[in-house]
């Protein structure tokens, strides 16, 4: 019983293409996170929604754009994409109040 | 502002051998202390917290607020312990975000 999904799994795409990336928790958790690990593994948080809220936004490129239907689900649609977005995308969910966060499995986006 | 050095990009140990992780932060407050590992192609888990005190896995970090380290130890290594491993730090409560290191690669051989 999967705490925090993500689908697709794997997204292979071409330049310039708009694509999705949709994440469900069923933790119960009301805060949910994406972040990026590049092909350095590096972590780095992009956005945070409290509520279907948007508390953090770092600094990433308009192209990407959170969507929050509910608090149990957070998207990311990103626009003409770039070689450069090529990374794996990481959903987390966490309850406000407790800083422990829960991911998924990622989603490995290649931009061909 | 909020940052997490571990020095160690690789590390490499032999079976057996005690492994030791380093971890520096910087942070103007108390901050949380984590250590999430990622074993191969497998989603980011949370290996232990510095308020929980508890040893997972063999696995042990004690935080050091005079030196701003939270350095992970194991004094016996073992094959299955190889993966990244990423410390963290978050402020406390709220929604705050997860701040990680670049991460250090631990490979233990046979």
């Amino acid at each position: 019983d999967t705490a925090v999904s993500q689908t697709p799994k794997y997204l292979v795409t071409q330049m310039g293409n708009d694509k999705s990336i949709k994440c469900e928790q069923n933790l119960g958790h009301d805060t949910m996170y994406w972040y990026k690990q590049d092909s350095k593994k590096f972590l780095k948080i992009m956005f945070s929604y409290n509520n279907k809220e948007l508390i953090i936004n770092e600094t990433v490129p308009n192209r990407f754009s959170p969507k929050s239907p509910d608090k149990a689900h957070l998207n990311l649609h990103i626009n003409s994409l770039e070689l450069g977005d090529s990374a794996v995308y990481f959903c987390a969910s966490s309850q406000f109040g407790v800083t422990e966060a829960f991911f998924g499995q990622g989603t490995r986006l290649t931009v061909v | 502002a909020q940052r997490v050095t571990q020095p160690e990009k690789l590390l490499s140990v032999f079976k057996g051998a005690p492994v030791e992780l380093k971890c520096n932060y910087s942070y103007s407050g108390s901050p949380e202390l984590f250590w999430y590992v990622q074993y191969s192609r497998q989603r980011l888990q949370l290996l232990l917290r510095h308020i929980s005190r508890e040893s997972i896995k063999g696995f042990t970090a004690d935080l050091n607020k005079g030196e701003t380290s939270f350095h992970l130890k194991k004094p016996f290594a073992q094959e299955e312990d190889s993966a990244m491993y990423y410390c963290a730090l978050s402020g406390v409560g709220g929604s705050e975000k997860l701040v990680f290191g670049k991460g250090t690669k631990l490979t233990v051989n046979p």
